[in-house]
């Protein structure tokens, strides 16, 4: 069955290092991915989505890399700050649909 | 734009009890969802309409959960009977016909005593 994965342990990073998620994905090849951050008590928020055709993708401090040989995503921010501290999570396309992964906690240190 | 809203946003009920939860979707948004978030775990696919069809409930267990969308804007969610494994966070999200992007709300926290 499809199936997307993600880090269920917590990422701890030191402020104003980069910080990378991994996302990897099985049994399908979706069209494209979408990152999105999720707070306590809050639905998550959309920050990006790459295409099968897109090799990386570049917000502000965010990136986003589509590698369909390994199946997987990279998401990274750079220059991290505790304000970036939240659960990340991917979800990719499936018969129109999102199917979701469960997420990475990422905890930035001051 | 406003944003997605959902109502209330946390309830407590025992087990057996019955329960409905709202959502307003964004103005214009077509498609409307409905997921279940169990601590520790991404959102699962309760059901998905289209203006006031329901385009896939294939993961709603219907012997308990209904949902509607009438007139294709506002949508309620319901549980009847509720069950211990209910206790979850309920989403709404919604999404425009052309876009890929999903909008949600805060969220409706169900806990089942």
């Amino acid at each position: 069955s499809q199936k997307i994965e993600q880090n269920s342990e917590a990422l701890n990073i030191q402020e104003g290092k980069t910080a990378t998620l991994t996302c990897n994905y099985t049994n399908y090849s979706p069209a494209y991915l979408q990152w999105y951050r999720q707070d306590p008590g809050r639905g998550p928020v959309f920050l990006l989505l790459i295409r099968e055709n897109e090799k990386e993708k570049r917000k502000e401090r965010l990136k986003v890399t589509f590698d369909t040989t390994l199946k997987q995503s990279l998401f990274h921010i750079t220059a991290s700050q505790p304000a970036d501290s939240a659960t990340y999570l991917c979800a990719s396309d499936s018969n129109y649909q999102l199917i979701w992964g469960a997420g990475t906690k990422l905890i930035i240190k001051p | 734009e406003a944003g997605v809203a959902q109502s209330p946003r946390y309830k407590i009920i025992e087990k057996r009890q019955s329960v409905a939860f709202w959502c307003n979707p964004i103005s214009g948004h077509a498609t409307l969802y409905w997921y279940q978030q169990i601590l520790g775990q991404g959102p699962k696919l309760l059901i998905q309409f289209q203006n006031n069809g329901v385009v896939d409930d294939s993961q709603l267990p219907k012997d308990r959960f209904s949902a509607e969308r009438l007139k294709g804007v506002d949508s309620t969610l319901k549980i009847q009977p509720a069950k211990l494994e209910d206790s979850a966070v309920y989403l709404c999200a919604t999404q425009t016909g052309r876009q890929e992007t999903q909008y949600f709300g805060p969220g409706t926290r169900l806990l089942v005593l």
